[in-house]
């Protein structure tokens, strides 16, 4: 069962601007990641919002989280050519005697054109 | 320079043939990942371990094995009976806990001839 769900599943904007994606899931967490993907690589951790946190920054790079609607939105500013690949947001899942796993959601694919 | 590698990049399969994927990590991390992605899609859990000798089945681990004899490597073996394996595997390795991200190696694409 998936977790957390992207919004939308493409996203094509111009250099400059600025580029807004969706995350919802479904049940209670303890913290939420962002991750990206460049085409035909691993994934790089972004950052990371625990839940009682409401916005984190770094970078060009902020990070909401509102846990009474289960949603969580990434905005990169002053978007660039080089930001062009897919963004998954992953939330917290099983724990057990040792640690917890995260679900990841589909992901955004976003396109910054020059 | 600490990382994960995962080899080999890319990786062809013949019906009934098992095949192995390695994924070897340098950061000292505990736990380790294994994931599927097919096109468009998110990474699916196969298998996690999280102490040397000891692993977990994910969400799709039918048709797959893993080993965990050093905590530096964890390779995948896709067995005959994974009847689609042509996907993108990610291996990923962190620290126990929560709050710890993951870190991902560049992935091995599995295609069947």
């Amino acid at each position: 069962s998936q977790q957390g769900e992207e919004d939308p599943q493409a996203l094509s904007i111009q250099e400059g601007e600025n580029a807004t994606m969706n995350c919802s899931y479904k049940t209670s967490i303890n913290n939420l990641q962002w991750y990206r993907q460049n085409s035909g690589r691993g994934l790089v951790h972004l950052i990371l919002i625990r839940s009682n946190e409401r916005e984190k920054h770094s970078g060009r790079l902020r990070v909401t989280l509102d846990t009474s609607k289960k949603s969580s939105s990434l905005l990169i500013t002053a978007s660039r050519a080089a930001d062009t690949a897919s963004y998954f947001c992953a939330t917290d899942a099983t724990m057990n005697n040792y640690g917890q796993n995260f679900v990841f959601g589909p992901g955004t694919r976003l396109s910054v054109l020059p | 320079d600490g990382g994960i590698t995962q080899s080999p990049k890319y990786l062809f399969r013949k019906e009934g043939q098992n095949v192995t994927l390695s994924c070897e990590q340098n950061l000292n991390h505990d736990a380790m990942y294994w994931y599927r992605q097919d096109p468009g899609q998110g990474l699916r859990l196969i298998y996690y371990s999280q102490i040397v000798n000891d692993f977990q089945k994910g969400d799709i681990a039918e048709g797959y094995s893993v080993s965990r004899e050093k905590k530096e490597s964890f390779p995948l073996t896709v067995t005959s009976a994974q009847k689609n394996p042509t996907a993108f595997y990610l291996c990923a390795s962190s620290m126990l806990g929560s709050n710890q991200p993951q870190h991902f190696g560049d992935g091995t694409r599995l295609s069947i001839l």
